[in-house]
């Protein structure tokens, strides 16, 4: 199974302030298809998650454009420009490229 | 848009079976696999099985496989899974998805606690 691994595990953010999550995997997630199957989700507390960002950098409808992914093979990030009360939550990264899909341990974000 | 809701919580004894429902509407059932994923108290996300509704080939984790069955009705869009020889590891929220790593949305379903205690 391929390892998915987050840092850091817990961040203090300031209102206003930028935030950044990093995840990193133990293998290429690109695909021989040419995508990379790299998703980040949000999980708020109480609730399913919901999906932010699909293929490193695709953010999904809805998702406010403070919301930001990049990078590729093995390290990826997401970025919040500002951070604002309603991103409060635990944020995963997931690989899709590799049977059994895999996550990292989460990241808890609070103010 | 799509809509995923599953059968309520349960509480069973070690050793017992669970199975878990997950009713589809607003979107071609057939066309998407449904994922089963478990997030155990205070724990994260476990993505644990998978099934294609359109022709029931299905995915299962090592550490789960030969314990859980994953099945569908397609005539009524809904998706079951049944986990066997239940222990208290396997205590968790478990959630049923509309899965997608494509542009698609993916929908969760709300949720099921399961419970296992003696």
């Amino acid at each position: 199974d391929v390892a998915m691994t987050q840092s850091p595990l817990s961040l203090a953010v300031t209102l206003g302030q930028p935030a950044s999550i990093s995840c990193r995997s133990g293998q290429s997630l690109a695909h021989r298809e040419g995508k990379t199957y790299l998703t980040w989700f949000q999980q708020r507390p109480g609730q399913p998650p919901r999906r932010l960002i699909y293929q490193v950098s695709n953010r999904d409808s809805g998702v406010p454009d403070r919301f930001s992914g990049s990078g590729s093979v093995t390290d990826f990030t997401l970025r919040i420009s500002w951070v604002e009360a309603e991103d409060v939550g635990v944020y995963y990264c997931m690989q899709g490229t590799h049977w059994p899909w895999t996550f990292g341990q989460g990241t808890k974000v609070e103010i | 848009q799509g809509l995923l809701v599953q059968s309520g919580a349960e509480v069973k004894r070690p050793g017992a079976s669970v199975r878990v429902s997950c009713k589809a509407s607003g979107y071609n059932f057939l066309t998407n696999g449904i994922s089963w994923l478990r997030q155990a108290p205070g724990q994260g996300l476990e993505w644990i099985a998978w099934i294609n509704p359109l022709n029931g080939d299905t995915f299962y984790t090592k550490m789960i496989r030969g314990r859980l069955i994953l099945t569908t009705d397609t005539s009524t869009s809904t998706a079951y899974m049944e986990l066997k020889s239940l222990t208290s590891d396997d205590t968790a929220i478990y959630f049923c998805a509309r899965d997608s790593l494509e542009s698609y949305n993916w929908i969760w379903g709300q949720g099921t606690l399961v419970t296992v205690s003696s």
